[in-house]
């Protein structure tokens, strides 16, 4: 079955206990992207992969890190996690060309911080 | 400003009811532009695109007005199963680089 998968669905941690939220697609798709969601705010786009070792910030990168070493995996890595980073992620991935405007998303990681 | 605007509702209907949400948009160079559903704590899943020329998916009817900055959804003979918020997207140059609303949520309700 064709699918974005993340994990962990659900954490809680602590300020400053670093943190990786993984990101699998299985579409052999090149583009990747992580976003928040927030209350009020809609999605955010905080990092995204046109291709392999091939990254770039979105709107809110900071606090952030994400790696792309090969093309199935997109980690979001939070160094020094912060309660302001509580929030809904989803990963996202999409073909190239001109469907690329057709974003397949994976189920969401819902993060608290405390 | 937000660059993609939309009233967040929520909008309670009862079944069967036409309900139409409107969405506007900042920037003129805007490319390409949709409409996402998101249940309740699930992912966005694309619901349609949208065209210049407006375009129709069963029950749903999509508008776009370049001259206003403006999207429309139109959702015809509304079932329980509408009950969800809806996304209005845009996509402003670049390559995959999508503007999300924050959102119109949709209660159908008996």
């Amino acid at each position: 079955e064709a699918q974005v998968t993340q994990n962990p669905r659900y954490l809680i941690t602590v300020t400053g206990k670093k943190l990786t939220v993984t990101c699998s697609q299985n579409m052999n798709h090149e583009y990747m992207s992580w976003y928040r969601q927030d209350p009020g705010l809609g999605l955010r786009q905080i990092y995204y992969s046109m291709n392999v070792e091939v990254t770039d910030k979105g709107d809110v990168p900071e606090g952030y890190k994400v790696s792309r070493k090969e093309k199935r995996n997109f980690p979001l890595i939070l160094e020094s996690p912060s309660p302001n980073q509580t929030s809904l992620y989803f990963c996202a991935s999409s073909p190239p060309g001109k469907r690329s405007d057709t974003q397949y998303f994976g189920p969401g990681t819902r993060l608290t911080v405390l | 400003r937000k660059e993609v605007e939309q009233d967040p509702g929520p909008f309670n209907v009862p079944e069967g009811a036409t309900v139409a949400f409107n969405c506007t948009y900042s920037n003129s160079a805007s490319q390409s532009f949709f409409w996402y559903r998101q249940d309740c704590r699930k992912e966005p899943k694309l619901l349609m695109s949208v065209y210049s020329s407006g375009n129709e998916d069963g029950r749903f009817t999509a508008q776009l007005n370049r001259a206003s900055q403006y999207i429309s959804l139109l959702i015809r003979d509304s079932k329980l199963s509408d009950s969800a918020t809806y996304l209005c997207v845009v996509r402003v140059g670049g390559y995959n680089k999508l503007i999300f609303g924050a959102g119109t949520r949709l209660a159908v309700h008996p």
